[in-house]
Parts: C-alpha cells; structure tokens; sequence
C-alpha cells in the first residue's frame, strides 16, 4: 500500500506567519492528493483537492502545490481560527492519510 | 445545507457489537458514495470503509474487514456501520463523510462524529 507521509508532524507559529507543511507519497500518486483541517472537537474539514484546487468557501490563503510523490499545503498569512491539525490523503484506494501536522501557537 | 449527523456510539465489550448510523440530509443521498473514517484518541485520520451508491461495492480497512460491514438505505437516507467482535484498537470517534468523484475523490462533508469505547 502506498504510505503518505507528512512533516513536520508539530509546527509552532505565530499569527501571520507563512507556514508550509509537506506530504511525500511512497510512490508516484500524479495529483490524486487532497488536505484537510480538523479542530477538534469539529467535523474535518476539506481544504484542496487534485492537489491544487482550492474546495469552494476555503479563504485564499490556502494553496496547495505538487504531483508525484512530494506535496505542500501552505497558509500564506497565519490566522487565529488556522490553529489546527492538517492531514494530506491519498484520493484513490485505500484513501490513506498522513499522521497530520499540528500547527500550534 | 447538506448535514451529516451520527448516532449509536457508546461502549461496547471486546467481542460484542455496535451499529453506528449516519442520517445525510440536504442532498440527494442515493447519489453519492459514502464513507466512515475514525480517529483514535491521540492519532490521525483512518479511513475504514465506503459504499458505492448503489451499495454494489465496497471497500474495507485491510484491520476490520471481515469484522465491520458498511452499508445504507437510499429510501432513508442513512449509512451504516455494523462492527462485530470489536478489538481495543477499534475505540476511536466515528465519522461519516460524503464522497464526490470529479476526477479524483475528495470527501467534502463530514458529520460530528460518535464515539465508540471497546472495553471491558
């Protein structure tokens, strides 16, 4: 099975920061990436899928970038409500996620 | 407003049984694929399981298949989770979320989700 892995698994950060968190595939997956953000406590959240394509309603400081097997979501300008934990997933079978990245104050 | 909102959670003993519901309203349920994702307290996101929209196909955890059986009813708009002789391992929260196929799979609704403690 194709493993998805993301780093760092903790990012402390201040509001307005740029903040980037990378996901690597352990094989080739073209753009078959989505991100996700869950609070907890809250239902997830979907962020960008085909790796790069903003989900409808997300705020414009979301972008993702990528294909093959390295991907990155970046916050272009931290906000308060941005402090969360943040899961890349594979888009085909068996839709695998990576461990998150917490991003904290 | 689509809304995705699960039930039946609770504990449950090593061995015993549990059938989780998901009630999807505010979109046409029969059209999409469904799944259930859990998250075990302190881990990330693990998807479990889908179901096509006709429930003609299916697809399992390599960790529950055998034991959990994924399926709905499009006339009440509901997904299910039947989980048979449940382990420790298998406490987590329950989510349920909407599949869209455009190209690729994305799930773009989630409900709450409800909690399941195996335990003795």
């Amino acid at each position: 099975d194709i493993q998805m892995t993301q780093s760092p698994s903790t990012l402390s950060a201040s509001v307005g920061d740029r903040v980037t968190i990378t996901c690597r595939a352990s094989q080739t997956i073209s753009t078959y990436l989505n991100w996700y953000q869950h609070i907890p406590g809250k239902a997830p959240n979907l962020l960008i899928y085909a790796a790069s394509t903003l989900q409808s309603g997300v705020p414009s400081r979301f972008s993702g970038s990528g294909s093959g097997t390295d991907f990155t979501l970046t916050i272009s300008s931290l906000q308060p409500q941005d402090f969360a934990t943040y899961y890349c997933q594979l888009s085909y079978v068996p839709w695998t996620f990576g461990q998150g990245t917490t991003v904290e104050i | 407003e689509v809304q995705l909102v699960e039930s039946g959670g609770g504990l449950v003993q090593p061995g015993g049984s549990l059938r989780l519901s998901c009630a999807a309203s505010g979109f046409t349920f029969s059209g999409f694929w469904m799944s259930w994702v859990r998250q075990a307290p302190g881990k990330g996101l693990e998807f479990v399981a889908n179901i096509k929209p006709d429930g003609s196909e299916r697809f399992y955890l390599d960790s529950v298949r055998g034991r959990f059986t994924i399926s709905r009813d499009n006339a009440k708009n509901s997904l299910y989770l039947q989980i048979s002789n449940p382990r420790a391992e298998d406490t987590a929260v329950y989510y349920c979320a909407r599949i869209v196929v455009v190209v690729t799979e994305l799930f773009d609704y989630w409900g709450q989700g409800t909690l399941v403690t195996v335990s003795s």
